[in-house]
């Protein structure tokens, strides 16, 4: 079955150092999307991505955050400039087209936490 | 921005049906209700989702009463590999607001 993957599965990093986060979505997905969650919080929607474009970003979604596709196949996350707030999983999603009919394939996520 | 209401927790019997409650008074005739779950931690995995009719797949099935305001997700034999949390979603989008959901444990 495909699967979304991320990499790595645990980032530790120093406060006010920059992470790139990767994910391998679904290969014939269109739609890509981050998600994290603070440890006992809920899940919170980061950012979508279509057609190498942010469709929409939340307020968490700060100039610290970027998004890239550079390849075809990866869709990255970086966080500049860490703080210890940043510290949580980051789940990368992917679905194959937009809207509300399609369900989304989750990665098992990267934990990250900032020093 | 919640628009859905569920139970906090839950026990469930191993081999038997867990019956999940959410209530969503207020969707809208465009909005489909969706299921995830998260076990651990995880990546939230899909379940199951619908419109206005029952729907059934090999993992669960989803009754939407005829009001559309609530809805039942039933796994019909909770194995304790099913303890987790489980979200009930209102969407008209492709984004996904999770709420706190419901913390379902399956006891043996």
């Amino acid at each position: 079955e495909p699967e979304v993957t991320q990499t790595p599965s645990h980032q530790v990093t120093q406060m006010g150092q920059e992470v790139i986060l990767r994910c391998v979505p679904i290969s014939n997905h269109l739609y890509f999307y981050w998600y994290r969650q603070i440890l006992g919080q809920k899940v919170e929607f980061l950012v979508s991505f279509y057609n190498n474009e942010i469709s929409e970003k939340s307020e968490i979604f700060d100039d610290r955050f970027s998004v890239e596709r550079p390849d075809g196949s990866n869709f990255t996350l970086k966080i500049r400039s860490t703080k210890l707030e940043d510290s949580a999983m980051y789940f990368c999603a992917s679905t194959p087209g937009a809207g509300k009919r399609t369900e989304a394939f989750f990665g098992q996520g990267t934990r990250l936490t900032v020093v | 921005d919640a628009k859905t209401t569920q139970p906090p927790s839950m026990d469930c019997a191993e081999g038997r049906a867990a019956n999940l409650p959410c209530n969503h008074s207020t969707i809208s005739g465009n909005e489909y209700v969706y299921w995830y779950r998260q076990i651990h931690s995880q990546g939230p995995q899909y379940i199951i989702h619908g419109l206005k009719n029952n729907e059934t797949n090999e993992m669960a099935s989803l009754i939407i009463t005829e009001d559309r305001k609530s809805s039942t997700l039933i796994l019909p034999h909770a194995t304790l590999r099913d303890t987790a949390v489980y979200y009930c979603i209102v969407i008209n989008d492709y984004k996904l607001s999770f709420g706190a959901g419901t913390t379902v444990t399956v006891r043996a």
